[in-house]
């Protein structure tokens, strides 16, 4: 069956320092999404993109954060300059569209030191 | 703006009891309504989903849910509970009107403990 892939597992940063989390969707699915998890609390929107641009993004989702799809596959979430807060695990997830349902990858947990 | 309530943290049930984890939703329309779960180290696995039509969904590992629009809930109930089923599980609604884009709005999450 088909999954969402992301690597890596478990990233461990310095503060200031920037990071790129990757993730492969499904191969047939056209929306993409980033969520987080801080320890503890609920998942977090972050964004949403189709056809090569953001479709939405939260106020979470400040100039610190971008997302690129440079490859056809792969799509990816860039932190600038990460903050101890920004330490939380961040899942990636993608759908083919309409109501159907968003499938997950497993999550990278950032950790930010 | 949407909004997910998820009554209770933790929940515990004896292997082979009624489980029953709760959802209110509170939405200006009715949304897609879903259930994720969570096992230990894993993503999101979806259990069971409501987009219109019959308001009673089966899904998988013998979950269902009830949609309430009078009571604005989506409670997820199994018959008889399994220690397999031991995870964390969210309820999660998005909007229809926000087209085919959507993002989820996640509920806080139920632990689910089942005892022997």
């Amino acid at each position: 069956e088909p999954e969402v892939t992301q690597t890596p597992s478990h990233q461990v940063t310095q503060m200031g320092q920037e990071v790129i989390l990757r993730c492969v969707p499904i191969s047939n699915h056209l929306y993409f999404y980033w969520y987080r998890q801080i320890l503890g609390q609920k998942v977090e929107f972050l964004v949403s993109f189709y056809n090569n641009e953001i479709s939405e993004k939260s106020e979470i989702f400040d100039d610190q954060f971008s997302v690129e799809r440079p490859d056809g596959s792969n799509f990816t979430l860039k932190i600038r300059s990460t903050k101890l807060e920004d330490s939380a695990m961040y899942f990636c997830a993608s759908k083919s569209g309409g109501p159907y349902e968003q499938y997950f990858g497993p999550g990278t947990r950032l950790t930010v030191t | 703006a949407q909004s997910v309530t998820q009554l209770g943290s933790h929940v515990s049930v004896s292997e082979g009891a009624l489980v029953l984890l709760r959802c209110n939703y509170s939405s200006s329309v009715p949304p897609y309504l879903f259930w994720y779960v969570q096992y230990p180290n894993q993503g999101l696995q979806l259990l069971l989903k409501y987009t219109t039509g019959a308001t009673l969904v089966k899904g998988i590992n013998g979950f269902e849910a009830e949609f309430k629009k009078s009571e604005t809930s989506f409670h997820l109930t199994k018959p008889s509970a399994h220690m397999s089923d031991a995870a964390e599980y969210f309820c999660a609604v998005s909007d229809p009107s926000s087209g085919n884009t959507g993002k989820l709005i996640f509920g806080q999450g139920t632990t689910l403990q089942v005892k022997p």
